[in-house]
């Protein structure tokens, strides 16, 4: 199986900061990387796939990057809807993982 | 417009069984790959299993394999999340997601989620 790990668990920052976070995979994943946001209650919404592919709808102040196993998620101006938790999810082969989650804070 | 509407869950007791259900509208359905995660309360998320479009052969996380048994109607537009010798750590929110191929993939629509709760 693929582990994904994220860092950092928790990260505390300000509206307009620029923020990164990371996910590392277990093994060579090619560029088969998505990320979510997830907010209280609600089911996870899909904001990039196939590391670096923008989701319709999703502002651009997101961006991907990364191939093999190491990936970014970067939020260049954080705005105060961005507060939430971020996961990664591989999907390379049929039995997809998820990384453990980043609680994005409000400093 | 893609839905995905989870049913069927709630209470059960340490060692009994439930059956989540879901309905899809708003796409083909016989052509995607369809998936199982689950969220315990104060937890990341999980994947369960996944089915590809024609229902051949599920793919199971370890933790429900042997014990869980996913399948699907291609002409109800419905799966099925057949959950058997539940234990307390299978208490969750159960979302079925669509993924974005035949066979796998990510997860652009997720239903709201069932609340499973396993406890005597």
């Amino acid at each position: 199986d693929i582990q994904m790990t994220q860092s950092p668990s928790t990260l505390s920052a300000s509206v307009g900061d620029r923020v990164t976070i990371t996910c590392r995979a277990s093994q060579s994943i090619s560029s088969w990387l998505a990320w979510y946001q997830q907010k209280p209650g609600k089911a996870p919404k899909l904001l990039i796939y196939k590391a670096s592919s923008l989701e319709s709808g999703v502002p651009s102040r997101f961006s991907g990057s990364g191939s093999g196993t190491e990936f970014t998620l970067t939020i260049s101006s954080l705005q105060p809807d961005d507060f939430a938790t971020y996961y990664c999810q591989q999907y390379n082969i049929y039995s997809v993982s998820f990384g453990q989650g980043t609680k994005l804070e409000i400093k | 417009e893609v839905q995905l509407v989870e049913s069927g869950g709630g209470l059960v007791q340490p060692g009994g069984s439930l059956r989540l259900s879901c309905a899809a509208s708003g796409f083909t359905f016989s052509s995607y790959a369809m998936s199982w995660v689950r969220q315990a309360p104060g937890k990341g998320l999980e994947w369960v299993s996944v089915i590809s479009g024609s229902g051949g052969s599920p793919f199971y996380a370890d933790s429900v394999k042997g014990r869980f048994t996913f399948s699907r109607d291609n002409y109800r537009n419905t799966l099925y999340l057949q959950m058997n010798s539940l234990r307390a750590e299978d208490t969750a929110v159960y979302f079925c997601a669509k993924a974005s191929s035949y066979d796998t993939g990510y997860f652009q629509y997720w239903g709201q989620g069932t609340l499973v709760t396993v406890s005597s």
